[in-house]
């Protein structure tokens, strides 16, 4: 049973480019959460998703950054035009259903941006 | 809002010290309070939870009890050992929003043999 997948692990990118970042649940987990860990920094919550909804955004950036968890492929998130400043580690962690619903999240690896 | 503090790091102890990691919350509601470690290079990992007042979680020799009248959830182990240098993250979920879970800052333990 695989776990939290997420791809790439290490992305680098220079200014204005895009950035993409990929993440597959676990298995039966419709529940998909993105956190950003900035250098010696907590994690912070940035987007909740379920299948083709974005149920909470609020702690995203307003521009640049999106993300979508299609009916279909794994749940990604955009960043458009990086700067120095979106240098961190962004994991993503699922959940069971909504009936499952603890606070118990599963997390991936995480994916390690370096902006230059 | 939600909130949870946390000592400050980096804790240094030699193997098999005594563990003290504090972290108090302030929250609305009856928040479930959550351990969570991260080891080099790895993502987070749940280590115990605890769900109502007085409740103790526990895993891999840690504890922390659930305290509403100090709004704090300790994490405590008898005897370290160098396998657990880590990060730590005291977490909180309160159920209410979708904005899962609010962590704290983390605090990050080093072992020395």
């Amino acid at each position: 049973n695989a776990g939290v997948m997420q791809n790439p692990r290490h992305l680098v990118r220079r200014r204005g480019q895009e950035a993409r970042l990929r993440c597959s649940p676990m298995k039966g987990h419709s529940h998909v959460y993105w956190y950003r860990q900035l250098p010696e920094e907590g994690l912070k919550f940035m987007v909740y998703l379920q299948k083709e909804n974005i149920i909470d955004e609020s702690g995203m950036p307003k521009e640049r950054f999106s993300a979508e968890f299609p009916k279909e492929g794994p749940s990604i998130l955009r960043i458009q035009q990086v700067v120095r400043g979106d240098s961190a580690a962004y994991f993503c962690a699922s959940s069971p259903p909504s009936s499952g619903r603890t606070g118990e999240l599963f997390f991936g690896e995480g994916s390690r941006l370096t902006v230059l | 809002g939600n909130s949870v503090t946390q000592m400050e790091g980096p804790v240094t102890l030699s193997e098999e010290a005594f563990l003290t990691i504090n972290c108090t919350y302030t929250a609305t509601g009856y928040p479930s309070l959550f351990w969570y470690v991260q080891y080099p290079g790895e993502g987070l990992q749940l280590l115990l939870k605890a769900t109502k007042a007085d409740d103790k979680g526990s895993n891999k020799g840690f504890e922390a009890t659930y305290r509403k009248e100090t709004t704090s959830f300790h994490l405590e182990k008898g005897s370290v050992q160098v396998s657990d240098s880590a990060v730590y993250f005291c977490a909180l979920y309160s159920g209410g929003g979708a904005d899962g879970l609010t962590f704290g800052k983390g605090t990050h333990l080093i072992i020395q043999p």
